[in-house]
């Protein structure tokens, strides 16, 4: 069956340090994969989007890695801040096209304490 | 533009009753999705259109759930008779067809006594 596993479901780390976050997929092949951050009581929101020919993609202090070997994807944010604060989601589609069904992931709570 | 937007924010109601929640994409926003997050199952997709066409709704859970869209900027998403199983929160989230975005409203907590 088609499963998205992200690495556990709380990660604490201390403000400074690099939040690293793992996305793994079983019998999908996805022509790309999206990153969310959802807080308490808010719809999710957009942060990447990475292609299954990039390997690397960053923004600001993001930085998203796509194996499609390994079927993961890692989600880095780099000098954590509390306000990174916040449960995050991998998102896939099944391939193809930006017109398909988008799955997620049950997300990983981050908690950045100062 | 104001985003995507559901109504009613929040929803009380007893077994057995119909419950209609409501979205209005954002406009130009050719696909339109409904999803049900709880604890315990996290984002399920229930259904997605396409250009207001419904293209698949194998996530609704059962025949008590249904959705439409009758034109580009309103969808809804049916419970008949609701229970207290449904009790979750629904969102609606509308696509930008250029980048693959999800942009999503702030949800729907529906909670079923």
């Amino acid at each position: 069956s088609q499963k998205i596993e992200q690495n556990s479901e709380a990660l604490n780390i201390q403000e400074g340090k690099t939040a690293t976050l793992t996305c793994n997929y079983t019998n999908y092949s996805p022509a790309y994969l999206q990153w969310y951050r959802q807080d308490p009581g808010r719809g999710p929101v957009f942060l990447l989007l990475i292609r299954e020919n990039e390997k690397e993609k960053r923004k600001e202090r993001l930085k998203v890695t796509f194996d499609t070997t390994l079927k993961q994807s890692l989600f880095h944010i780099t000098a954590s801040q509390p306000a990174d604060s916040a449960t995050y989601l991998c998102a896939l589609d099944e391939g193809g096209s930006t017109l398909g069904r988008l799955y997620f992931g049950r997300g990983t709570q981050l908690t950045v304490w100062p | 533009d104001a985003g995507v937007i559901q109504s009613p924010r929040h929803e009380v109601t007893e077994m057995g009753q119909e419950v209609t929640l409501r979205c209005k994409p954002i406009s130009g926003h050719n696909s339109l999705f409904w999803y049900r997050q709880t604890m315990m199952r996290g984002l399920e997709l229930l259904i997605y259109f396409n250009n207001n066409v419904p293209i698949d709704d194998s996530g609704m859970p059962e025949d008590r759930f249904s959705a439409k869209m009758p034109n580009a900027s309103f969808s809804t998403l049916k419970i008949q008779p609701s229970e207290p199983r449904d009790s979750a929160v629904y969102f609606c989230a509308s696509r930008d067809s250029n980048t693959g975005e999800l942009f999503f409203g702030e949800g729907s907590r529906l909670t079923v006594l």
